[in-house]
């Protein structure tokens, strides 16, 4: 069955930089896109950013350009999110995503990762 | 602000019907497919209706989506308990180099 397991929670000093993992299993990696969404402590859904498993192509949500990069692996199935320049603002739990061929839906997430950025 | 707008809440008794709006522009709903997700605190949110009005095996048929024009709607007969969470509305936006973008979510009540 698609299965999406994320790792990489913690606890990052402002400043810094969190790499957030998302191992995929179930499905043929590279026919898929992946997204990763978070919801920021108190505030909605937010989509960051957006990569092809085929190409390496990348998509970048206008407010994290310059801070954010995604990167797979085909060799492990694994999607990865880096955010540098941390804030507090960037506490929030991360999500990935498979974004579908052919349809609107993200059926498949991962169970979230809680980033907590505190001095 | 979001691009998409939703109102930030909705409330209707068990047994009542609710709808919830979803607006944007030529860029974004009036280019593109929506889809709907439902979102429970400490879980991953869930699809509901993708394509504008498609419903993911599973989810009841008293669950609808319609887009007309730049605007959205997600329709929910038969209030449950367990339909109370916050849900949101997602498109792409061509204006956004195509990127997603997500309405700011409606918190749903069921009194």
């Amino acid at each position: 069955q698609v299965q999406l397991l994320q790792s990489g929670a913690g606890v990052k000093k402002p400043g810094a930089s969190v790499k957030v993992s998302c191992k995929t299993s179930g499905f043929t990696f590279s026919n898929f896109g992946f997204s990763w969404v978070r919801q920021a402590r108190g505030q909605g859904l937010e989509w960051m950013a957006w990569i092809s498993a085929y190409s390496g192509k990348t998509n970048y949500a206008q407010g994290f350009q310059g801070r954010v990069a995604m990167t797979t692996d085909a060799s492990t199935s694994t999607v990865y999110m880096e955010l540098r320049s941390l804030k507090s603002d960037d506490t929030a739990v991360y999500y990935c995503v498979r974004d579908e061929n052919g349809n609107s839906g993200w059926f498949y997430w991962g169970q979230g990762v809680q980033v907590i950025v505190s001095s | 602000q979001s691009v998409l707008t939703q109102p930030p809440a909705v409330s209707a008794a068990p047994g009542q019907k609710v709808t919830i709006s979803c607006s944007g522009s030529t860029s974004n709903i009036g280019s593109h497919y929506v889809s709907w997700y439902q979102h429970l605190p400490g879980t991953a949110p869930k699809v509901i209706i993708y394509d504008n009005s498609k419903r993911p095996s599973g989810i009841p048929d008293r669950i609808s989506g319609s887009k007309s024009g730049t605007s959205a709607t997600l329709g929910i007969t038969g209030l449950q308990t367990g339909d109370e969470a916050d849900y949101y509305c997602v498109t792409w936006d061509t204006n956004l180099n195509t990127g997603r973008v997500f309405g700011g979510g409606t918190k749903l009540t069921v009194l």
